[in-house]
């Protein structure tokens, strides 16, 4: 059973970078695609962007200049990188593999990230 | 990009009750369309993809139809369990969107 989990600060200042890493265990990261997807509190979900095991990468439009999202297939492991953060930014932040057919089948359990001084 | 416009944003509907949310695409998305369920506090689940593949494990009161640009998932008789949040997503291409969220409470 494939598992993921998020990892990373909870509290990121202002103009500051978020950075957060995703461990997947229970199978490689080997051969697929691999997505961040963050939800403001009481809001909807965003999609941040995706990357390939190769390092191939996605971004939502919207966030792309403040994006960067790279893979370590050494430690399983992909992450994320948030740059110049405002509070807007603050959101539960997920990440989730992509299947062979396109949708997201396994989640982590979320990780909260509150930008704040 | 695509966008995807979810209706109703809410919904009040009793146990028993057949349910249908709809999505649309702002553009043709062949059946690129994936539905899930999201309880407060948890990560979304996946419950339908392609349009109307049903993921593995979750009941078959759950169908998906459509294709283009017009989606619906509906829920055939509601279980307590089924009240939730439902969001689309389209996977068309190299860039994903999600629908702004459908909530679903009981009446």
């Amino acid at each position: 059973q494939v598992q993921l989990q998020e990892s990373g600060p909870g509290l990121v200042k202002p103009s500051e970078t978020l950075s957060l890493t995703c461990t997947v265990s229970g199978g490689s990261i080997s051969n697929y695609y691999w997505s961040w997807i963050r939800q403001p509190p009481g809001k909807g979900l965003e999609w941040i962007g995706n990357i390939y095991y190769t390092g191939s990468t996605n971004y939502n439009p919207s966030l792309k200049s403040r994006v960067t999202i790279s893979v370590d297939t050494s430690k399983n492991q992909f992450s994320l990188k948030v740059t110049s953060v405002t509070a807007a930014d603050t959101a539960v932040y997920y990440c989730a593999r992509r299947s062979n057919a396109y949708a997201n089948d396994y989640w982590g359990q979320g990780t909260l990230v509150t930008v704040s001084s | 990009d695509i966008q995807m416009t979810q209706s109703p944003s809410s919904l009040s509907a009793s146990v028993g009750d057949r349910v249908t949310i709809s999505c649309r695409a702002s553009q043709s998305i062949s059946t690129y369309v994936n539905w899930y369920q999201q309880k407060p506090g948890k990560a979304p689940k996946l419950l339908i993809y392609v349009a109307s593949t049903l993921q593995s494990g979750v009941p078959s009161r759950f169908s998906g139809s459509g294709s283009g640009t017009d989606f619906t998932l509906t829920i055939s008789s509601l279980q307590p369990e089924d009240f939730a949040t439902y969001y689309c997503q389209q996977s068309y291409g190299s860039l994903y969107t999600f629908g702004q969220g459908t909530k679903l409470e009981i009446k």
